[in-house]
């Protein structure tokens, strides 16, 4: 079995600045991906960033990269140059040889000006 | 850019009745999938489905649910005799391949009264 533990319920970030969100997941697979995923107001779920577990190469996706520490199965998100529209629901998220999604249970971003 | 589109928006039944959610896939997606999330929980796998069969089904998935591919274009969830607890926001979502990343819908909310 799968778990994801999102310890952060909601973060709040000025507008332009940067912040970090924690996850950690556990898994008996050697073979797995991670995601961030993104879920605004308007409930679509939206594809933030993907990691590969066999890289060790943090993805980066514009202002949105990962920290990935696979000894200590831990996968946050940073956000740099926060805007407006990156307020919603981030939901870290894992998967392995079963294809199926297993979601932590979020965390609400707020930005501010 | 192709979406998964998901209809009806918000659905209202009475407890007891049968429901079908319908979805349209990406095109040419191979791999299909319904989760749900109930208002304030995580995002929940309910089923996957692949050439034209289920491939895995979570423990939510029991007698109570089934889904077809009924043609070329859409993905349907039934739920039959349905109870209150199925009150939930339902996602479809499809990849082009195994562990490839999951395009979701807007969902549906179903209202059980």
């Amino acid at each position: 079995a799968q778990t994801v533990t999102q310890s952060q319920p909601e973060m709040s970030v000025q507008e332009a600045e940067t912040v970090t969100l924690s996850c950690t997941y556990d898994t008996s697979e050697s073979d797995y991906y991670l995601f961030w995923y993104k879920q605004p107001p308007s409930r679509q779920m939206i594809l933030v960033i993907r990691q590969e577990a066999y890289k060790q190469q943090n993805a980066t996706e514009n202002r949105f990269s990962v920290n990935f520490q696979k000894a200590a199965k831990s996968f946050s998100l940073k956000i740099s140059d926060s805007q407006l529209g990156d307020a919603a629901m981030y939901f870290c998220v894992i998967t392995g040889t079963a294809s199926k999604l297993t979601f932590g249970t979020g965390t609400r971003l707020q930005v501010t000006l | 850019e192709p979406e998964v589109t998901q209809t009806p928006s918000h659905q209202v039944t009475q407890m007891g009745q049968e429901v079908i959610l319908r979805c349209v896939p990406i095109s040419n997606h191979l791999y299909f999938y319904w989760y749900r999330q109930i208002l304030g929980q995580k995002v929940e796998f309910l089923v996957s489905f692949y050439n034209n069969e289920i491939s895995e089904k979570s423990e939510i998935f029991d007698d109570q649910f089934s889904v077809e591919r009924p043609d070329g274009s859409n993905f349907t969830l039934k739920i039959r005799s349905t109870k209150l607890e199925d009150s939930a926001m339902y996602f479809c979502a499809s990849s082009q391949g195994f562990n490839q990343p999951q395009h979701f819908g807007d969902g549906t909310r179903l209202s059980i009264l």
